[in-house]
């Protein structure tokens, strides 16, 4: 069984602040998604990044995929409250249509 | 509005009473995929569906049932509930070309909490 490992699993930081949140694996993925999750909802997809090495922005985070394929990392710029929320990556593989979760990241920027 | 649906939302029911949860998307989606949620395992796949008649197995298929006769729906099935199956369930539909390029989202409902007593 494919096993992605999310780390760390909480996180409670003062607003301002830079927090980095990794996800790896033994096995290589074709893909890797980044989600965030509110309660009450669905995760909704922050990034998709497909490529060894990719780096992505999305305002103040930073999403890169490990060369390998077999990890990911966020990063958050000076953190706001409006960044609270569970965030959870998964790992896709190809056509097969299967996508494995980590066990996610709870954040919790305080003001 | 783009949707994915999920129906009931909220379910508290006996241990070995057959129930459905509904999922309809209104995108027109190939793709589509039930996974359950419990606290400190993330998202577990339970099937998946790339078209119309055709399901697999996710990780963790035991104790539940899909069909997709159509293409909007894809129901999952509790034949025999049993408490270990209490969870927050969520369904899931992508566009052919969105799980197969891995560039664009999983749409996903809001969410079924049950409860199995």
């Amino acid at each position: 069984t494919q096993l992605l490992e999310q780390s760390p699993q909480f996180l409670s930081i003062q607003e301002g602040e830079n927090l980095t949140v990794y996800c790896n694996s033994s096995s290589v993925f074709s893909s890797l998604q980044w989600y965030r999750q509110e309660p009450g909802e669905g995760p909704v997809l922050l990034v998709t990044v497909v490529t060894g090495g990719e780096v992505k922005k999305l305002k103040r985070l930073t999403f890169q995929f490990g060369d390998a394929r077999k990890d990911s990392s966020l990063h958050i710029t000076a953190a706001q409250p409006g960044d609270t929320g569970l965030y959870l990556c998964a790992g896709g593989q190809g056509n097969t249509g299967k996508l494995i979760f980590g066990q996610g990241t709870t954040l919790q920027v305080k003001p | 509005e783009a949707q994915v649906t999920q129906n009931p939302r909220y379910l508290i029911t006996v241990t070995g009473k057959k129930l459905t949860v509904t999922c309809s998307q209104n995108m027109n989606h190939e793709y589509m995929s039930w996974y359950r949620q419990d606290p400190g395992l993330g998202l577990r796949q339970i099937y998946y569906s790339m078209n119309v008649e055709v399901t697999d197995k996710g990780d963790v298929p035991e104790g539940y049932k899909v069909s997709r006769k159509e293409k909007r729906n894809f129901p999952l099935i509790l034949e025999s509930p049993s408490p270990n199956q209490t969870s927050l369930y969520f369904c899931a539909s992508s566009s052919r070309l969105q799980y197969r390029f891995s560039n664009q989202p999983q749409h996903f409902g809001d969410g079924t909490r049950l409860s199995i007593l």
